[in-house]
């Protein structure tokens, strides 16, 4: 069984449109993350929830909205996509905030014409 | 506050040489660190962590890293690099408090020649 699951793996969408990202953990982790990886491989923190609460909100526009319905699922919705929003978004989870490593799910490849 | 410097941003080896990626640390308290390692197209494994137990610490697939204090480094080395050892790999320091957040270098490209 797949730890960190990811859906969809890629997205290619237009200028302007909305979509979503969604992230499910089966590792019974508390915490969990969203990271963008840039073109030259740059991680960069976005967001992240412990215990469905947000505890990490980096300077992201507020386009993106992330959301855990529990703790094992955190999903990220970007409104009004830009072409700047191009990156592999990839999602992990830990066993608390400061506990354990990071679980990395495999990323979703997000493309904006 | 916390941050990591990897040195190289491209390594090449031969198949069968040791491999040696570097990795310079910052950070006012006793540190942990990780080593990932991302395959092409692919999420990022662990390869190995220091969390202030023993100074030499072994991970999967023959790596290993070293924390030395006195140089602020956690280099990472193979005996013997193999095909499939070619990725991108990424040193991270957790930083020691507030959110803890994981803070990434710029990342090493490793490429095995045959």
């Amino acid at each position: 069984d797949t730890a960190v699951s990811q859906t969809p793996k890629y997205l290619v969408t237009q200028m302007g449109n909305d979509k979503s990202i969604k992230c499910e953990q089966n590792l019974g982790h508390d915490t969990m993350y969203w990271y963008k990886q840039d073109s030259k491989k740059f991680l960069k923190i976005m967001f992240s929830y412990n215990n469905k609460e947000l505890i990490i909100n980096e300077t992201v526009p507020n386009r993106f909205s992330p959301k855990s319905p529990d703790k094992a699922h955190l999903n990220l919705h970007i409104n009004s996509l830009e072409l700047g929003d191009s990156a592999v978004y990839f999602c992990a989870s830990s066993p608390g905030v400061a506990t354990g490593e990071q679980y990395f799910g495999p990323g979703t490849r997000l493309t904006v014409t | 506050a916390q941050s990591v410097t990897q040195l190289d941003s491209h390594v090449s080896v031969s198949e069968g040489t040791p491999v040696l990626l570097r990795c310079n640390y910052s950070s006012s308290y006793s540190p942990s660190l990780f080593w990932y390692v991302q395959h092409p197209n692919k999420g990022l494994q662990l390869l190995l962590k220091y969390t202030s137990a023993a100074t030499l610490v072994k991970g999967i697939n023959g790596f290993e890293a070293e924390f030395k204090k006195s140089e602020t480094s956690f280099h990472l080395t193979k005996p013997s690099a193999h095909m499939s050892d070619a990725a991108e790999y990424f040193c991270v320091v957790r930083a020691t408090s507030g959110t803890y957040k994981y803070i990434f270098g710029t990342g090493t490209r490793l490429k095995v020649l045959a």
